[in-house]
């Protein structure tokens, strides 16, 4: 079974940091393009980072770009987002998820809260 | 990049009606093309990939269509636990999801 499965959410102030971390099993992580994609209370879908398989490729949203980091630890099959200078805005639940042939979430974490607030 | 435009962004529809959603492209998206639904305080779940291909376990009531810039998820008989959140989504440069479609008990 595949899963996936976040942590390192809650809350910071304005102008802080935080790593969120993306435990997968059950697939051959390695293979496979793992993204974050974050939710506002109440509001619609953003996808905010991804990087490829092998670690080589990262790909930011314009949000996230110069901020977010993304890095990967095949080894320890994880994901990671370090997020600095962080902003109200950015308050969401952080969704791990996985890309079936680098197009579509087929596999989603059950999401870690971030609030931004002093 | 591609923006995806879901309407309506509500739906009252009784149990066993048919449910239409819509996600235009702001150009061609060629068949890629997806549909998740979102419960509360759950992530959201793939239902239909290449624009009409169920995902794993997606009961065939759910059905995709169109192409290009026009694309439709049909609900043939809504079943209580279809109100929920559907969210369309294509790959370009990066990764968009359209701003969703609320589909609630009439």
């Amino acid at each position: 079974e595949i899963q996936l499965l976040e942590s390192g959410g809650g809350l910071v102030k304005p102008g802080g940091s935080l790593r969120l971390s993306c435990a997968a099993s059950g697939f051959n992580f390695g293979d496979y393009i793992v993204n974050w994609i974050r939710q506002p209370p109440g509001k619609g879908l953003e996808w905010v980072s991804g990087m490829s398989g092998s670690g080589a490729t990262s790909f930011y949203a314009d949000s996230a770009k110069g901020r977010f980091t993304i890095s990967r630890d095949n080894s320890k099959k994880t994901l990671y987002l370090h997020m600095s200078d962080l902003k109200v805005d950015d308050t969401a639940v952080y969704f791990c998820a996985k890309a079936d042939r680098g197009l579509y979430f087929d596999h989603w974490g059950q999401g870690a809260l971030v609030t931004v607030s002093s | 990049e591609i923006v995806l435009t879901q309407s309506p962004a509500s739906l009252s529809v009784s149990p066993g009606q048919r449910a239409s959603l819509s996600c235009r492209a702001s150009q061609s998206v060629s068949t890629f093309l997806a549909w998740y639904q979102q419960k509360p305080g759950q992530a959201p779940r793939l239902l239909i990939y290449d624009v009409s291909k169920r995902a794993t376990g997606i009961p065939a009531r759910f059905s995709g269509s169109g192409s290009g810039t026009d694309f439709t998820l049909t609900i043939s008989s809504l079943e209580p636990e279809d109100f929920a959140v559907y969210f369309c989504q294509h790959r370009s440069n990066s990764w968009t999801f359209g701003q969703g479609t609320k589909v609630e008990v009439k």
